[in-house]
């Protein structure tokens, strides 16, 4: 049971818009701790795709992009295509305990 | 760019102690904190600690009484020492630089290695 709520699969088909849900609480997104994104294509390490709730690294495309309120944050991929098929994971800090930093349980992606 | 690679034993017997070390190149392990990260075969990923390179540490509620983090400036290599392991322990690990906050994002990550434990 992750502390990080997503959703386990989405689909798309190429083009479209799709958006991947992470919902918290008041101890990790809820607090105000940043929200980020990592994308882990298929055999492969993860990879940050979106840092400080809503800022891309250098060369990750402006399709991606996210956003927080609440006790939660999502993450928005426009213009979907092949290449964005693989596993997308959350991560914030959460100050439950002695605190510790914690991840969604994954969304698989699926392009149709 | 910083680049880290794992090494250890990819079999482990119950009860014993997982060793591995991450070896980081193309920059220097003092002044950054660094992560061991672990994901189960089809599930997801589960922080385990971190250590600055002065050797602080910081470790998972969850995993605090069997992990052990480590650092060799001079090697520029950091370690994880996990002991008493049972199958659920049976991951890829990886390790990754930062994070260095609360409020921060670990990157980059190294391949990672798996780890089976099996008798």
């Amino acid at each position: 049971q992750s502390v990080l709520t997503q959703p386990p699969s989405v689909s798309g088909a190429p083009g479209q818009r799709l958006t991947i849900s992470c919902t918290g609480s008041s101890s990790n997104i809820g607090a105000g701790y940043d929200v980020h994104w990592y994308q882990q294509l298929p055999g492969a390490a993860p990879k940050l795709l979106i840092y400080g709730n809503g800022n891309r690294p250098s060369g990750v495309p402006d399709r991606f992009s996210g956003s927080k309120s609440g006790t939660s944050a999502s993450l928005a991929i426009t213009g979907l295509q092949a290449e964005d098929e693989a596993d997308y994971y959350c991560q914030s800090y959460d100050s439950g305990l002695s605190g510790s930093w914690v991840f969604g349980g994954g969304t698989k992606l699926t392009v149709l | 760019q910083v680049q880290m690679q794992e090494s250890g034993p990819g079999l482990v017997k119950p009860s014993e102690t997982l060793s591995l070390t991450c070896t980081v190149s193309g920059g220097s392990i003092s002044s950054y904190y660094w992560s061991w990260i672990r994901q189960p075969a089809g599930k997801g990923l589960e922080w385990i600690g971190r250590i600055y390179s002065s050797g602080s540490t910081k470790y998972n509620p969850s995993l605090k009484s069997r992990v052990t983090m480590s650092v060799d400036t001079s090697k520029n290599q950091f370690s994880l020492k996990l002991t008493s392991v049972t199958a659920a322990d049976t991951a890829v690990y990886y390790c990754a630089r930062g994070p260095p906050g609360w409020y921060n994002w670990i990157d980059p990550w190294g391949q990672g290695t798996l780890v089976t434990v099996s008798s």
